[in-house]
This record gives structure tokens, sequence and C-alpha cells, in this order.
């Protein structure tokens, strides 16, 4: 079965420094790969997406991913953290391509807090 | 205007009572999705459509129905509600297809349900 871990449950982080969220898929195959943030009170916003190709992808606000084949891992960085961006974060991945099959199974969620 | 709208924005009901959560969506998108997210658990399915004619159950359907009244409308309804339903209720669209955009999903504001 499909899964997707995201091992910190809260990450704690000073504005200005640089930031990596960890996300690992559990799949034989390469999904599509995912990241959203949920800002509070707000619905889920796309940050980035993989679906094929370049591993380093670029996404809004400043964030980017890379997709370790590997590491079965899609972690997700930015190099300078902004107070706005405490949030949740979620990975998700998606396995595509087949019809019933491009349903997203999200991880548990990353909570961003950012101190002055 | 917001592409993914639901309705209400919060709702607070007693146990046993019957509920409805409305979804409109003015992207034109085929696919439609409800998920729950509960703290600690990330976003889980509930009922996904493809089309109007098509209603398929996902991870946890038990205790939830959905309606797909148009394209751009999908109810989640809870018939007899009880106090375990009690969590932030999203709706998602997609497009149709079989390449990767279709696997990209796009969130309303969400509903915030408390069953007493």
């Amino acid at each position: 079965a499909q899964s997707v871990t995201q091992p910190d449950i809260h990450i704690t982080v000073s504005e200005g420094a640089s930031l990596e969220l960890r996300c690992n898929y559990s799949y034989g195959a390469t999904p599509y790969l995912f990241w959203y943030v949920q800002s509070p009170g707000q619905g889920l916003q796309l940050l980035l997406k993989y679906f094929s190709g370049d591993t380093l992808v670029q996404g809004i606000k400043g964030f980017e991913a890379e997709f370790k084949r590997s590491q079965s891992s899609f972690n997700l960085r930015k190099p300078s953290v902004h107070w706005s961006d405490a949030a949740e974060y979620f990975c998700a991945t998606s396995l595509g391509g087949q019809t019933g099959a491009n349903n997203l199974f999200f991880g548990t969620g990353t909570r961003l807090t950012v101190i002055p | 205007d917001a592409d993914v709208t639901q309705t209400p924005r919060n709702r607070i009901t007693k146990t046993g009572k019957r509920i409805m959560l409305e979804c409109s969506q003015t992207k034109g998108h085929d696919r439609m999705y409800w998920y729950r997210q509960d703290p600690g658990l990330g976003l889980r399915l509930i009922y996904y459509s493809f089309d109007v004619k098509d209603i398929n159950k996902g991870e946890i359907s038990d205790g939830y129905s959905v309606s797909r009244q148009a394209q751009a409308k999908f109810s989640l309804s809870l018939e007899s509600a009880i106090p375990n339903q009690t969590a932030l209720y999203f709706c998602a669209t997609s497009d149709l297809g079989q390449g990767p955009r279709s696997n990209e999903q796009f969130f309303g504001p969400g509903t915030r349900l408390t069953v007493l």
C-alpha cells in the first residue's frame, strides 16, 4: 500500500534561517509528488509538484523540493524563512496515470513555527 | 472569487442530527473529492466522484454519503452525526484525463464541523 511519512510533527526555526521539511514515500514505482501548505484557518495551497524530469523543482513563495529516488524522499527546502511561512505543510503522493488511481495520499503534516 | 467554495464554513451540531456540507466549483473540473482532516492524521479521503454518474468510496466512507448534483456541485452528508466526526472537512477538484495534471488537486477553504 502506498504511504507517506513526514517524520517531523513540529519544527521551530528562526526567521532568516534555512528550512528543510522531510517527506518519505513508500511505493514501488515513482509516484507523483506534491507539497501543500495550510495557513491557519485556510485551505490547502499547492507549493510545488514533481511529475518527472528534473529532480529539483521550484515552487511558489521561494520553496523548492528535491526528489531522491534512492532515498524515496521529496524534501521541501527554503533558504531563508519568513515569519509568514508559519503554517502546516503536507506532503502528498499520487500513483498517477491510471483511471481511479490518481487519488492523493497525504502525510500527517509538519507544523512550522517561525520565531523572530 | 474563489474557484472552490464550501458552505458552511463552520457548523456546530448535536449527536444524531443530519448534516449536509456543500461544495461548489467554477474550475470546470470533472473530478471532485471530500476529505476530512484530523490533528496528527493528515487528510483522509472520504468519497470521490469522477463525474455526475460516478461515486466512489474512499478510505473512510462509513457514516457518510455524498451526492453529485451537477458537475460543479458535490455534497457530503452525515446522516446521523456523532462526536468522532468532529473534524475539518475539505472539498477538492481535479481535471479529467490520464496525464499528470489530473493528479493535481485544488482545495476549498474547509468546513469546521463540531458534533456535540
